[in-house]
């Protein structure tokens, strides 16, 4: 199994619906991020958590929130899709307690189109 | 101005051509350089990581930092099909944060 797992991998939605995009991780980290990213815009960061009780906005919050379910769940979700939101979504994990604290491990992505 | 940007290429190269890639940053207290690797349909990759200036080599890879003009580089030497990718130079901000460059894709053609 991966050590970070998004689902769905890819979702087609509706203008004005609401969706929520999982994020489940097996390395035990405490940090978990959601990036968005579009094509000459690279990854930019929607919101992160440093853990359970500790949610923070990022560049790029607004028409997003987020629930950190648990150390190994944090899912993002999109009140009212709009088209502009259509972009490719990475959850990502990242261990304070190494050497590689800067070593994000990523998911394989959301690709989520909103039409 | 952004924290950190990317010539975006692409780049396309033949197989045993050596490539660099390069980023400039904003801000002189910026002191960890990342340089991560993406395939196509998959999520990046850390590839190496600098801190402060200097160089760093690791087989075929050497990451390279130059503070004084705030420029960051990413030399692949005797390139192979494989590494045919996307590659995103990342710095970590004072907020404990990553920001990433918008990516150079790489075409090594056989």
């Amino acid at each position: 199994d991966a050590d970070v797992t998004q689902t769905p991998r890819n979702r087609i939605t509706k203008t004005g619906k609401r969706i929520m995009l999982e994020c489940s991780q097996t390395k035990g980290h405490d940090r978990m991020y959601w990036y968005r990213q579009d094509p000459g815009l690279g990854l930019r960061l929607i919101y992160y958590s440093f853990d359970v009780k500790d949610i923070n906005k990022g560049e790029i919050s607004d028409g997003y929130s987020v629930s950190r379910q648990a150390q190994a769940k944090f899912s993002l979700s999109l009140e009212s899709a709009i088209p502009n939101q259509t972009a490719l979504y990475f959850c990502a994990t990242s261990d304070p307690n190494t050497r590689l604290i800067y070593g994000y491990t990523f998911g394989s992505g959301t690709r989520l189109t909103v039409v | 101005q952004k924290e950190v940007e990317q010539d975006p290429g692409p780049l396309s190269v033949p197989e045993g051509a050596i490539v660099s890639l390069n980023c400039t940053y904003s801000n002189s207290a910026f002191q960890y350089f990342m340089w991560y690797r993406q395939y196509s349909r998959k999520g990046p990759e850390l590839l190496m990581y600098t801190y402060s200036s200097g160089n760093k080599e690791d087989g075929r890879f050497t990451a390279q930092v130059d503070k004084s003009s705030k420029y960051i580089s990413l030399f692949i030497r005797d390139s192979q099909p494989s590494d045919s990718a996307t590659y995103l130079c990342a710095i970590l901000t004072g907020a404990n944060n990553l920001f990433f460059g918008t990516g150079t894709r790489l075409t090594v053609i056989p």
